[in-house]
């Protein structure tokens, strides 16, 4: 079983706030990990993937890192809205195909 | 709007019964994969297929099994089933095989057993 965690599981910031959360994973069999946005009511929304040691991503004012040599990936939102109140989940990938979901961080932005 | 189309959006069905739930991913996705949200579980990973055949497999119970069509819809059949069945049910859809691609979800099936 892997085992895919990530921290905080809840997060309370106010508007303009910039903030960040932690994805942990097997550093063994790495293949791609991936970040998804979740908002209430809705289905997931894929925001990254990412694949190499060092990659980095960004989107507007949410960017990624990952480390896979220690086995991290960390999510930032610069100046939080209230509109990226969500759960951010990541999904770990090995080459069999199988994805291992984390619990994901839920982070409330408030006005 | 993913493009990835679940049917039904509701099923509320009795302990022992089986169900169907039906998923169309995008035009031109190849994968579609299975996942099953719980109360107090995150997603959990049930099956892939890619283009026809069986790709990965997951935490999927003996009692469920999937499949996907020529025409690449899938369904994904449920039997025998449990009060804990009761779960959000997402389909997802890539382009290919999927581990270096953004996956596309539906909205899910809520399945409700009593």
């Amino acid at each position: 079983i892997l085992n895919v965690e990530q921290s905080p599981q809840s997060l309370h910031v106010q508007e303009g706030d910039s903030t960040n959360f932690t994805c942990s994973f097997p550093s063994s069999n790495f293949y791609a990990l991936h970040w998804y946005r979740w908002e209430t009511a809705k289905s997931p929304e894929a925001l990254f993937v990412m694949t190499l040691n060092g990659d980095e991503k960004k989107k507007g004012r949410i960017s990624a890192t990952l480390n896979t040599k220690e086995g991290y990936s960390y999510l930032y939102i610069k100046g939080s809205q209230p509109e990226d109140s969500a759960t951010y989940l990541c999904a770990f990938n090995t080459n069999a195909g199988k994805s291992t979901f984390g619990d994901g961080t839920t982070l409330t932005v408030k006005p | 709007d993913s493009g990835v189309t679940q049917t039904p959006k509701h099923l509320i069905t009795a302990t022992g019964q089986r169900v169907t739930l039906r998923c169309s991913p995008r035009s031109g996705d190849l994968s579609v994969y299975w996942y099953q949200q719980s109360l107090d579980q995150g997603l959990q990973f049930l099956i892939q297929y890619y283009n026809g055949e069986e790709r990965a497999k997951g935490n999927i119970l003996e009692r469920f099994s999937a499949q996907q069509f020529p025409d690449l819809h899938s369904e994904l059949n449920l039997s025998s089933l449990e009060l804990g069945d009761s779960a959000l049910y997402f389909c997802a859809s890539s382009p290919m095989t999927g581990e270096f691609e953004k996956l596309f979800f539906g909205s899910g099936t809520q399945l409700s057993v009593l």
